[in-house]
């Protein structure tokens, strides 16, 4: 079974400028996280789509971060425009829902200079 | 609101030591805890967890308790091989709901041969 696939892996931007993420979560899975992980953290969640529905973006600074999950499977995540302070490692996982868990794909790392 | 305390690190053992990586938790309720491993280079992988209160996860000779009273989930291993190095994560979530994480901030591992 494939696992939750994120591209790119690295990206270095300059700040202002815009960036895009992509995830591809496990066949079936209908619940897809976005966490940020800032160095010497833990990953803190920024939003929460139940299919194409968000559940939980309490932590997600709409002023410059938007996501979206078209059709419930495949979701992009994009900031515009880039702060300094941004630079982390973005980590997608996907379950199905209860206790089961969840899946990590192995994150982008964004470095904004 | 809900959060996770993890000792602080690095931590470095010599190979077939005993490993302790404490954990407590703030939660209001009474949540499912999570400890996830993440190796060089990967993404985080789930090691155990346990849904409720005494119940003990356990996993590749890694095992944790759930302490209702204490608020604690530490983490345990007999003997560590140097492919155990690697940062832990102790985690929380709340099924139903959200089921968002809540993550401490890691440990680093490190076991010398």
């Amino acid at each position: 079974e494939a696992g939750v696939a994120q591209s790119p892996r690295y990206k270095i931007i300059e700040k202002r400028q815009s960036v895009a993420f992509w995830c591809n979560p496990i066949s079936g899975h209908a619940t897809l996280y976005w966490y940020q992980q800032i160095l010497g953290q833990g990953p803190k969640l920024l939003i929460q789509f139940q299919n194409n529905g968000v559940v939980d973006d309490s932590q997600l600074p709409k002023d410059r971060f938007s996501a979206e999950r078209l059709k419930g499977v495949d979701s992009t995540l994009k900031i515009q425009p880039a702060k300094l302070e941004d630079s982390a490692v973005y980590l997608c996982a996907s379950s199905l829902g209860g206790m089961l868990g969840q899946f990590f794909g192995p994150g982008t790392r964004l470095t904004v200079l | 609101g809900n959060s996770v305390t993890q000792m602080e690190g690095p931590v470095t053992l010599s190979e077939e030591a005993f490993l302790t990586i404490n954990c407590t938790y703030t939660a209001t309720g009474y949540p499912s805890l999570f400890w996830y491993v993440q190796y060089p280079g990967e993404g985080l992988q789930l090691l155990l967890k346990a849904t409720k209160a005494d119940d003990k996860g356990s996993n590749k000779g890694f095992e944790a308790t759930y302490r209702k009273e204490t608020t604690s989930f530490h983490l345990e291993k007999g003997s560590v091989q140097v492919s155990d190095s690697a940062v832990y994560f102790c985690a929380l979530s709340f099924q139903g709901g959200s089921e968002k994480l809540v993550f401490g901030k890691g440990t680093k591992l490190t076991v010398n041969p």
